[in-house]
Parts: structure tokens; sequence; C-alpha cells
């Protein structure tokens, strides 16, 4: 089955740090651009990084940059997001999603609160 | 960078009717690099249209995109009970913009 799983949210103290995984099967992510969207507890979505194929050209929101990266492991067919310095408009679900103009397939997120 | 607005912010109608939703963008942006999606409540959000106006596979022929330039419209030709949903448009540039996204509910 194609699909996108997304892991590793969880409970975070601000100022803390937070890695999550997507991990992809049924087809070969590294052909693919990976993206990083989330959404806040009832708000819309929020694009906050890529990582385009083949160049693995790197893009980032405003909102995270400096303090996220995204990044491949080809051997694991998977794709990570390092947060560092976490503050509480950092609490969303996080989605990976597939694709460069538009994305195709999502996975179903991990739930990332950001809290003292 | 572009900014999408999204209009209404919400759209209350009955099953059967058309619904007709908004994007307007800040500059002129290529038709090739707007989609909309779709998310239902507690979903993962599902692309339905790509390049403005092409139906995304699996998607029924009751949605339809539409526009060009600045103004790009949603269009959803009869209502059905799972049509429900808040729908978002999207662009392609150096960052992958959302629109605050339009609630089609229930009137």
């Amino acid at each position: 089955e194609v699909q996108l799983v997304e892991s590793g949210g969880g409970l975070v103290k601000p100022g803390g740090s937070l890695r999550l995984s997507c991990a992809a099967s049924g087809f070969t992510l590294s052909a693919y651009t990976l993206n990083w969207v989330r959404q806040a507890p009832g708000k819309g979505l929020e694009w906050i990084s890529s990582s385009s194929s083949p160049s693995f050209d790197i893009y980032y929101a405003d909102s995270v940059k400096g303090r996220f990266t995204i990044s491949r492991d080809d051997t694991l067919n998977s794709a990570f997001l390092q947060m560092n310095s976490l503050r509480a408009e950092d609490t969303a679900v996080y989605y990976c999603a597939r694709g460069e103009v538009w994305f195709d397939l999502w996975g179903q997120g991990t739930l990332v609160t950001v809290s003292s | 960078e572009i900014v999408l607005t999204q209009s209404p912010g919400t759209l209350s109608l009955s099953p059967g009717e058309r619904a007709t939703l908004s994007c307007r963008a800040s500059q002129s942006v290529i038709s090739s690099y707007l989609a909309w999606y779709q998310q239902k409540p507690g979903q993962t959000p599902r692309v339905l249209i790509y390049s403005a106006s092409s139906r995304a596979t699996g998607i029924p022929d009751r949605f339809s995109g539409s526009g060009s330039g600045t103004d790009f419209t949603l269009t959803i030709s009869r209502l059905e009970p799972e049509d429900f949903a808040v729908y978002y448009c999207q662009h392609f540039g150096s960052s992958r913009t959302f629109g605050q996204g339009t609630k089609v509910d229930i009137k």
C-alpha cells in the first residue's frame, strides 16, 4: 500500500526539541519532494518545510526558519523534521505530504504539544 | 510572498445546492501552481483539483476548478452530504502557501 506514516510527536516543554519521522511505503521517497505541513488546533493548514527531488533543495517557512531542520534517509525510505527551540505556538498536528507543486499523498499526522 | 485569501469564511448550504468558493491571490500566479484540498473533521486533507482546473484521481465530476491570474474558484455543482467540509486553496512558489480555508456547512 502506498502510504506515509508519521511518528515522534508528543508533549515537550517550551525550549525543548523533538524529532518527527515520516516513513514511506509502497513507493521510493527519494523520487519525490517531501513536505511538512502543520495544523494548530481548530486552525488551518500551514506549510512549514520542503525537501525537493532530485536536487534536495530545502525550503522553510519564516515561522520555523533557524529552528527546524528537514532531512531524508534514503536507506530508510524516510524523512525527518528536527524541531528545536519549540514554542507554545508550534503546538499542532504535523503532517508529511508528498508532492512538488501539489500534495497528492498525506500521512495521518502526529500531534506535537508544547506546554510546561 | 503571495497571500491567498479565501471567501467566504463559511458557506451554509443545503444538499443539492451549488457551492462557489473563491480564492484570491495577492499577485498574479501561474494557474499550474494552484490546487484545492478538502478536509473533513478528523481526517487528513486530500487534493481535489490541481493546476487550477484538473481533477485529481477519483474526484467526482461535481467538483470543478477555474480561474486565472489572481482569482480562482472551486465549484461543487450539487452538494452531497459527504461534501460538507473545509476547503483550502494552495499555491506553489518559494513557499507552498495555503489559504485560510472555507467551511461548507449544512444549512
